[in-house]
């Protein structure tokens, strides 16, 4: 059964500072892969995602991640915080059967 | 409608009811999820619903839990008999049934179910 596991439970970074959340997976073929963004009292969005291809994948607000097989890793990034980025962040990986499974999360606190 | 919509936003209600929690997909979309929120934990996942298939409902915790889904569209997850630890926030999320590639899943904004 695959399962994502994400390290980190809670991050604080400086805004303006670069960010990094790990995240790696346990799935037997070849994943497809997900990131998504929940801020307070908000359902879960989109960040981006991974199937095949160009190993490095570019999202929304400014947020990359990049596939590292060898690692099973799809660790996600971003140059420089804003204040808005405080969110949690969850990454994803489905299964051929179309089911999401999702790590625990990681709170991202963003100070001044 | 343009997203997940989800219904009651907020549901408090007395140990041993029954509560229902709605959901209405993407129009057109013909997965839909079910998942499970609870404080400080991740997601976890419920019930699969995908077109006119037998449903997946192997992360149902308990026979009290249970979820339909009428004519492909609108579903309802209903759990009887509520416990404390039912205490969570129920996301929905539907996606379009991929003929290459994935569109991902596109999720509600979740029914908070407090059990007091």
């Amino acid at each position: 059964a695959q399962s994502v596991t994400q390290p980190d439970i809670h991050i604080t970074v400086s805004e303006g500072a670069s960010l990094e959340l790990r995240c790696n997976y346990s799935y037997g073929a070849t994943p497809y892969l997900f990131w998504y963004v929940q801020s307070p009292g908000q359902g879960l969005q989109l960040l981006l995602k991974y199937f095949s291809g160009d190993t490095l994948v570019q999202g929304i607000k400014g947020f990359e991640a990049e596939f590292k097989r060898s690692q099973s890793s799809f660790n996600l990034r971003k140059p420089s915080v804003h204040w808005s980025d405080a969110a949690e962040y969850f990454c994803a990986v489905r299964s051929n059967d179309y089911k999401l499974s999702f790590g625990a999360g990681t709170t991202v606190t963003v100070r001044a | 409608g343009a997203g997940v919509s989800q219904s009651p936003s907020n549901k408090v209600t007395e140990k041993g009811k029954d509560v229902e929690l709605r959901c209405d997909p993407i129009s057109g979309h013909t997965a839909l999820y079910w998942y499970r929120q609870s404080l400080g934990q991740g997601l976890e996942f419920l019930i699969y619903f995908q077109g006119n298939s037998a449903p997946d409902k192997s992360g149902l915790p308990s026979d009290r839990f249970s979820a339909e889904r009428t004519g492909g569209s609108v579903s309802t997850l209903t759990i009887q008999r509520t416990q404390q630890e039912d205490s969570a926030v129920y996301l929905c999320a539907s996606s379009p049934r991929r003929t290459q590639g994935d569109s991902g899943y596109t999720f509600g904004s979740g029914t908070r179910l407090t059990v007091v």
